[in-house]
């Protein structure tokens, strides 16, 4: 069965630092990766996706993620992080073919960031 | 932009009641999907829903669950009689066809159980 773990349940960074948020998962097949933000009271809103082609992928807000096959795993980054990056950051994985969308998401990173 | 919209944002209802959890989704999309968070915990899929029938569903969606989309626009998550444990937020979400292109999820419905 598809996991998806993210191993940070709470994570602080001071405004305009780096930001690296862990993401591994276990797919039986080659996956489709997301990474969603919640911030309080909000729905889930797509950063950034992965389908095929470049392990590099650029997503919405300066966030980038890289896909890393042999490492199971899809790391989301942001070069400077801005107060209003604070939120909650779920990674999930959903199946390669057919069967729509449906995602497994891991239990989350929350952000705070400190002015 | 295209959004999918829920209603209402929180319902609060006493156990045993009968609930409908409502949610319009992008007017093209072809797949649609409840998902929800118990509070503190991750989302977790229910339902997805294509060709007016359930595609998929997970072990939380038993009997008590049912979805219907009873005039096109509409997308609904029924629960018939409402147990303590179901308190929660209920995300719907659309996509536009059969491959795995973004979801496009809801604000969410709080659904509390007193």
């Amino acid at each position: 069965a598809q996991s998806v773990t993210q191993p940070d349940i709470h994570i602080t960074v001071s405004e305009g630092a780096s930001l690296e948020l862990r993401c591994n998962y276990s797919y039986g097949a080659t996956p489709y990766l997301f990474w969603y933000v919640q911030s309080p009271g909000q729905g889930l809103q797509l950063l950034l996706k992965y389908f095929s082609g470049d392990t590099l992928v650029q997503g919405i807000k300066g966030f980038e993620a890289e896909f890393k096959r042999s490492q199971s795993s899809f790391n989301l980054r942001k070069p400077s992080v801005h107060w209003s990056d604070a939120a909650e950051y779920f990674c999930a994985v959903g199946p390669l073919t057919g069967g729509g969308n449906k995602l497994t998401f891991g239990t989350g990173t929350q952000l705070k960031v400190e002015l | 932009e295209p959004e999918v919209t829920q209603t209402p944002s929180h319902q609060v209802t006493q156990m045993g009641q009968e609930v409908i959890l409502r949610c319009v989704p992008i007017s093209n999309h072809l797949y649609f999907y409840w998902y929800r968070q118990i509070l503190g915990q991750k989302v977790e899929f229910l339902v997805s829903f294509y060709n007016n029938e359930i595609s998929e569903k997970s072990e939380i969606f038993d009997d008590q669950f049912s979805v219907e989309r009873p005039d096109g626009s509409n997308f609904t998550l029924k629960i018939r009689s409402t147990k303590l444990e179901d308190s929660a937020m209920y995300f719907c979400a659309s996509s536009a066809d059969r491959t795995n292109t973004e979801a496009f999820f809801g604000q969410g419905t709080r659904l509390t159980v007193v």
